[in-house]
């Protein structure tokens, strides 16, 4: 079946600008999380939704950031007046939400803030 | 809080060698344990896990880990590596009391030399 996608796979942007980045879960994923990649930083955690539940926002690291995930499935990371710090992979996962908690990845999304 | 240690950043290894990379976590409750995998080019995708029971756990590969609850400590282990274990390897922790939320190690960059 089919796997997390993300899009778009690069964005490169200029300093200030806004940008969106995209998550399709695995159909049936109760949850979904968004992490930060950046090099010798391992995986940092952003936010996760699961279900109907409030979502846990405690990695998100300024206001600039926000999440939404609309009807249980699609997932928006918006980014608002970036910085070069923001300049990582994010990367979005999916897990079936059962006791097994293991998380499926999707490709990512390389941003270059200029 | 809960964090994830990996003491070793890069590892280069001959085939056949063996391997230990090292995974200690800070927290007092019961966990679940993981490691992903990252091959050039490629999503990450799990290795192994632990829940409960045994703490000697099979993944995929050839891959093992053991966990010692008294030392904190989940390390990952392989008896003879291969050029195509050339990767980055993370340690991630859950606290087993409901939530989703996950804490993932800086990673190891494993270089197999062919």
């Amino acid at each position: 079946g089919a796997g997390v996608s993300q899009s778009p796979s690069n964005k490169v942007t200029e300093k200030g600008k806004d940008v969106e980045l995209r998550c399709d879960p695995i159909s049936g994923h109760t949850a979904l999380y968004w992490y930060r990649q950046s090099l010798g930083q391992g995986l940092e955690f952003l936010i996760y939704f699961q279900g109907n539940s409030a979502p846990d926002k405690s990695g998100l690291p300024s206001d600039r950031f926000s999440a939404e995930r609309t009807g249980g499935s699609v997932s928006t990371l918006t980014i608002q007046r970036t910085q070069q710090e923001d300049s990582a992979v994010y990367l979005c996962a999916s897990s079936p939400g059962t006791e097994t908690y293991e998380q499926y990845f999707g490709p990512g999304t390389r941003l270059t803030v200029t | 809080a809960q964090s994830v240690s990996q003491h070793n950043h890069h590892v280069i290894l001959s085939e056949a060698a063996s391997l230990e990379l090292g995974c200690n976590y800070s927290y007092g409750g019961t966990v679940n344990l993981f490691w992903y995998v990252q091959y050039p080019g490629q999503h990450l995708q799990l290795l192994l896990k632990y829940f409960s029971g045994d703490p000697l756990v099979k993944g995929i590969k050839g891959f093992e880990a053991e966990f010692i609850k008294s030392k904190f400590s989940f390390n990952l282990r392989k008896p003879s590596v291969q050029w195509s274990d050339t990767a980055e390897y993370f340690c991630a922790v859950n606290a087993a009391s409901g939530t989703y939320k996950y804490i993932f190690g800086t990673g190891t960059r494993l270089k197999v030399l062919a």
